[in-house]
């Protein structure tokens, strides 16, 4: 299986500041990595796929970047409204593999 | 607007049975690609299956943890995908979603508890 690591586990942010997450395959997964953001009793919603294609709706300061085994999400300029848990998925191989989530708080 | 409802989740006793069943609208459910994936109460994300459209012969893939006793299928005319769920164990306690990967539904909370 495709492991995916996820860093970091919890992250602390001002308003306005810009964010990274970075999610680290196992092996080379061709962009087939999608970004998703939870927030608490929800289901998870569709940021990012293809490692930098921005889903409809989704606002633009949230962007991903990344090739082969290393995948970044970007939120440039903190909301309140982006508080929650964000996760990787790899698409690549079956089984799809999931990264272990990043809590993401406002300070 | 795209639309998924996942029901039939509950409280069961290991080694019982459940099928879980969604209920889709907006899209063109016939050609999609359908998926299930299970968060546990410590709130991992863990892909269980898929089952892929007409056009690829409705394959089906599982994660290990699953495979053999979990079964999903579809009913393109009812727009609807199940996962039957049998030899359930406790660690197969959790919230169930239904997902197109792009939208997912509320989820089902299943409890495998005696």
């Amino acid at each position: 299986d495709i492991q995916m690591t996820q860093s970091p586990p919890s992250l602390s942010a001002s308003l306005g500041e810009t964010v990274s997450i970075e999610c680290r395959a196992s092996e080379d997964i061709y962009s087939n990595l999608a970004w998703y953001q939870q927030k608490s009793g929800k289901s998870p919603q569709l940021l990012i796929y293809y490692a930098s294609s921005l889903q409809d709706g989704v606002p633009s300061r949230f962007s991903g970047s990344g090739s082969g085994t290393q995948y970044s999400l970007k939120i440039s300029g903190m909301q309140p409204e982006d508080e929650g848990v964000y996760y990787c998925l790899q698409g690549s191989k079956y089984p799809l593999t999931f990264g272990s989530g990043t809590k993401l708080e406002i300070k | 607007e795209v639309q998924l409802v996942e029901t039939g989740g509950g409280l069961v006793q290991p080694g019982k049975s459940l099928k879980l069943t969604c209920a889709t609208s907006g899209f063109t459910f016939s050609n999609a690609w359908m998926h299930w994936v299970r968060q546990s109460p410590e709130k991992q994300l863990e892909w269980v299956a898929q089952i892929k459209a007409k056009s690829n012969n409705y394959a089906t893939y599982y994660a290990e943890s699953v495979k053999g006793r979990f079964t999903i299928s579809r009913d393109d005319s009812k727009s609807s995908v199940y996962l039957q769920m049998n030899s359930l164990k406790e660690e197969d306690t959790a919230i169930y979603y239904c997902t197109l990967i792009s939208y997912w539904g509320q989820g089902t909370l299943v409890t495998v508890s005696s």
